[in-house]
């Protein structure tokens, strides 16, 4: 069965570096999402994207994140300078008339 | 603003038994519900979506959604060991390209 993938499974950077989490939604699918999960808390929603542009978006997706399509296959999320509080697990999802798929996340620590 | 609300357990069933799961929620404009299964450091595993209210049956599973009380439900049917896990509610206005709202997740543990 397709699934959502994420690569890396698990990033370390410095505070002040630049990430990109990458993901491949599922091939059919037309929306995707980025959310994330602190340690014992809540799956926070931070964007969704359809047909190349952002269709909405969360408080904390601030000017700091953005989203992009670069082929007919990855979505990627940047975080432009890492802060300490941006330390949590990150998951792709997309999305069919059946619900919402979710990828195994990528373990952002940032030190 | 806790838009969803959700017992965060943990909660600890014989082999067998039936596991009730619940949300309430305060905006009354959500209409898309969602549950999941939320293993220990991996994704969540989508196991239930339905529309607006009522009953959705997929195996041992059976989702119940009551908009009037906005409280969703979600019963596991015999349980076993291998249900154990975190369960995770979400909900959305609008459904696809909509944000969805999770709750805390309920930790469940099947006793053998």
């Amino acid at each position: 069965e397709p699934e959502v993938t994420q690569t890396p499974s698990h990033q370390v950077t410095q505070m002040g570096q630049e990430v990109i989490l990458r993901c491949v939604p599922i091939s059919n699918h037309l929306y995707f999402y980025w959310y994330r999960q602190i340690l014992g808390q809540k799956v926070e929603f931070l964007v969704s994207f359809y047909n190349n542009e952002i269709s909405e978006k969360s408080e904390i997706f601030d000017d700091q994140f953005s989203v992009e399509r670069p082929d007919g296959s990855n979505f990627t999320l940047k975080i432009r300078s890492t802060k300490l509080e941006d330390s949590a697990m990150y998951f792709c999802a997309s999305t069919d008339p059946r619900g919402q798929y979710f990828g195994p996340g990528t373990r952002l620590t940032v030190t | 603003q806790k838009e969803v609300e959700q017992d965060p357990g943990p909660l600890s069933v014989p082999e067998g038994a039936i596991v009730s799961l619940n949300c309430t929620y305060s905006n009354s404009a959500f209409q898309y519900f969602m549950w999941y299964r939320q293993y220990s450091r991996k994704g969540p595993e989508l196991l239930m979506y339905t529309y607006s209210s009522g009953n959705k049956e997929d195996g041992r599973f059976t989702a119940q959604v009551d908009k009037s009380s906005k409280y969703i439900s979600l019963f596991i049917r015999d349980s076993q060991p291998s249900d154990s896990a975190t369960y995770l509610c979400a909900m959305s206005e609008l459904g696809t390209g909509n944000q969805f709202y999770f709750g805390t997740g309920t930790s469940l543990t099947v006793i053998p």
